[in-house]
């Protein structure tokens, strides 16, 4: 069985550019989170979805984050503008219900120039 | 809102040796679970638990609801048990809260 697959694994890109992470959970699983990781927080929650409708966004950053999943197989985590304070580890993760185990991406290592 | 506390934030022990990390939070939670990350960067769940004690292996995690603190130890510590374990806590229907992590490095 696939896992959750992220892509890219990593981006560079300057300040100011628009960046899109992608995201596809492990079909059948119902729920899908998109998390941040930096040394200084840790893991945190931005956004999750249930049944492809977004339940709780209140971890988004601020109106530069926006994230999208247009499926019950897709998901993207937009940035518009990005800017140095965004790099960051952003993991994807998915699971079968709110209270079972979440199975994490491999994640996308950004970095703003 | 639930804080997660990890203890120590970093560890290193050579093999072989019994390890203990620590997680404590501080409103009631439904669940608690353990995960690893290893160097590469990927996530993977460990164990979730409400109550009591599990076992997968060399690794045994517990935890105690009155103390709302939990453990995790690794019996026979191996270099390839080197990651960063993650605690996080669930209150009710609520996405997880995250501890910072342990840092743990086993030398050969």
């Amino acid at each position: 069985d696939a896992g959750v697959i992220q892509s890219p694994r990593h981006e560079v890109t300057e300040m100011g550019q628009e960046v899109t992470l992608r995201c596809k959970p492990i079909s059948g699983h119902d729920y899908l989170f998109w998390y941040r990781q930096t040394m200084m927080r840790g893991l945190e929650l931005l956004i999750y979805f249930n049944n492809n409708v977004p339940i709780d966004d209140s971890g988004m950053p601020e109106d530069r984050f926006s994230a999208k999943m247009p499926n019950a197989s897709f998901s993207t985590l937009k940035i518009q503008p990005s800017e140095p304070r965004d790099s960051a580890v952003y993991f994807c993760a998915s699971s079968q219900g709110l209270v079972e185990p979440q199975h994490f991406g491999d994640g996308t290592r950004l970095s703003i120039l | 809102k639930n804080e997660v506390e990890q203890s120590p934030q970093n560890l290193t022990a050579q093999e072989g040796e019994f390890i203990t990390i620590n997680c404590s939070y501080s409103v009631g939670i439904s669940a608690l679970h353990w995960l690893q990350q290893h160097p590469g960067g990927g996530i993977v769940s460990l164990f979730m638990l409400s109550s009591g004690k599990k076992k997968h292996g060399r690794l045994i995690a517990t935890i105690n609801i009155q103390e709302k603190h939990s453990s995790l130890h690794i019996t026979a510590s191996h270099p390839r048990d080197s990651a960063v374990y993650i605690c996080a806590v669930r209150m009710g229907n609520t996405p997880l809260v995250f501890g910072k992590g342990t840092r743990l490095s086993v030398i050969a």
